[in-house]
């Protein structure tokens, strides 16, 4: 398998602060990134995805930065609010690899009233 | 349209026994997928079909692991016998036939092996 940000850490911020997750990847061949959210007992759930000739989009209050130098990836959210409180995973996908991805272990983001 | 649905959500067994996990990927999806999550640590991949065909099943683990996916619908993966070291959430997910679309996942079955 591939390192897709082995470690866990856990992110705890204030309501209203903005967040910021981190995700390392090592393929330089991966062409295609996404942020999933889990909260318990759920499923992954889609957040926003980037191509690899992209290094930023938005979403509605979420934000991935791409920078394919360093193999590194990152969600911002804005004004985070309690239902952002779950572990967020990256995942990346190979060229031309039938959306087979690769998912690091996550993030847990806890977001403080 | 309906999601991924996974059955059951929680199945508890003693070592040695058989376990079936059933997923039924949304409609029209030609790509399904198998996930494993273990002890908090990252999601790993199991395998994959295209339709009725397995892709890509470079992840399962050994050869207690068997997945089906008859008619390219539903796909079932089997556990048997069972280890401690099977326990985990597993996931399923499915996408279109398009290259470079998100996966839908379902809400897991946590197996739990006593």
């Amino acid at each position: 398998g591939e390192s897709v940000g082995l470690h866990l850490p856990t992110l705890s911020v204030q309501e209203g602060d903005n967040s910021i997750i981190n995700c390392a990847y090592s393929n330089s061949a991966s062409d295609y990134f996404i942020w999933y959210k889990q909260e318990s007992g759920k499923g992954p759930q889609f957040i926003i995805d980037i191509r690899s000739n992209m290094d930023k989009r938005q979403g509605q209050r979420v934000t991935v930065l791409l920078n394919k130098t360093v193999k590194h990836l990152s969600l911002q959210i804005a004004a985070t609010q309690p239902g952002d409180s779950a572990v967020y995973f990256c995942a990346e996908k190979k060229l031309y690899n039938f959306n087979k991805f690769y998912f690091g272990s996550g993030t847990k983001l806890n977001v403080k009233p | 349209e309906a999601g991924v649905t996974q059955f059951p959500s929680h199945s508890v067994i003693e070592k040695g026994q058989t376990v079936t996990l059933r997923c039924d990927p949304i409609s029209g999806h030609d790509n399904l997928y198998w996930y494993r999550r273990v002890m908090g640590k990252e999601i790993k991949f199991l395998l994959h079909f295209v339709k009725e065909s397995k892709q890509d099943e470079s992840g399962m683990p050994n050869n207690r692991f068997l997945a089906e996916r008859t008619g390219g619908t539903y796909s079932t993966l089997k556990v048997q016998p069972a280890e401690l070291e099977d326990s985990g959430v597993y996931f399923c997910a499915s996408s279109p036939r398009q290259s470079n679309s998100p996966l839908h996942f379902g809400n897991g079955t946590r197996l739990t092996v006593t």
